[in-house]
């Protein structure tokens, strides 16, 4: 059971603009950071999103992270192939004293 | 550019340690902490911990307090990582991940290509 609430799949066409949602609490997003990450399928997470909204080096703005209250949400615009793969949404957690990730959700593209 | 290149896949036993090295290029050694994360199969994401490449400093999560050491030589520039008394439930993909600091806030942000430790009798 993972701390942070992500659906566990999402889908959309080519072109169409999707959006993943993140459910927390007052001691991680409530009071911190989001940071989101991509995986490919069989590779390593990759930073997508830092600071609820900041883009690193290399991520095309197709990708854009908000945050209110205790939730936040992934959304991706422009939606392409190469966008099939699962996100995680991730935050410090005070309370645990240490850093929480979402269950992960498959993005499939139609 | 930063790499991280860890070591190969591992099997052990029920009740073995594994030590996984998780070996940094491209930046100042000890300017950047590195976190470990796991992955069982099919699952989501779990953090285990922390280390400070600067003095060595840990800071383990809860759940694996007593069971994990993180470790660092700088002469190699390289983090270890040993987790003890191993069950099937420990089988996952092992991940380091070095920090990027804004404004004196980290965060996991380069990723080593993980290795795979396999609990089997």
């Amino acid at each position: 059971q993972s701390v942070l609430t992500q659906p566990p799949s999402a889908s959309g066409t080519p072109g169409q603009r999707v959006t993943i949602s993140c459910s927390g609490s007052s001691s991680n997003i409530g009071s911190n950071y989001v940071y989101w990450y991509q995986q490919l399928p069989g590779t390593a997470p990759k930073l997508l999103i830092y600071r609820n909204n900041q883009w690193p080096s290399g991520v095309p703005d197709r990708f854009s992270g908000s945050k209110s209250g205790t939730s936040a949400s992934l959304a991706i615009s422009g939606l392409r192939s190469e966008d099939e793969a699962d996100y995680y949404c991730a935050a410090w957690d005070d309370s645990l004293s240490g850093w929480v990730f979402g269950g992960g959700t498959k993005l499939t593209v139609l | 550019q930063v790499q991280l290149v860890q070591s190969g896949a591992e099997v052990k036993k029920p009740g073995a340690s594994v030590k996984v090295s998780c070996k940094a290029s491209g930046y100042t050694f000890r300017d950047y902490g590195i976190n470990w994360v796991r992955q069982a199969p099919g699952q989501g994401l779990e953090w285990m911990g922390w280390v400070s490449t600067y003095n060595g400093a840990t800071h383990y999560a809860q759940k694996l307090q007593g069971r994990v050491t993180m470790t660092t030589d700088t002469s190699t520039s390289t983090v270890y990582m040993d987790l003890r008394s191993l069950t099937s439930d420990d089988t996952a993909v092992y991940y380091c991940a070095r920090e990027t600091c804004t404004n004196d806030l980290c965060y996991p942000e380069h990723w080593g290509q993980g290795t795979l430790v396999t609990v089997s009798s």
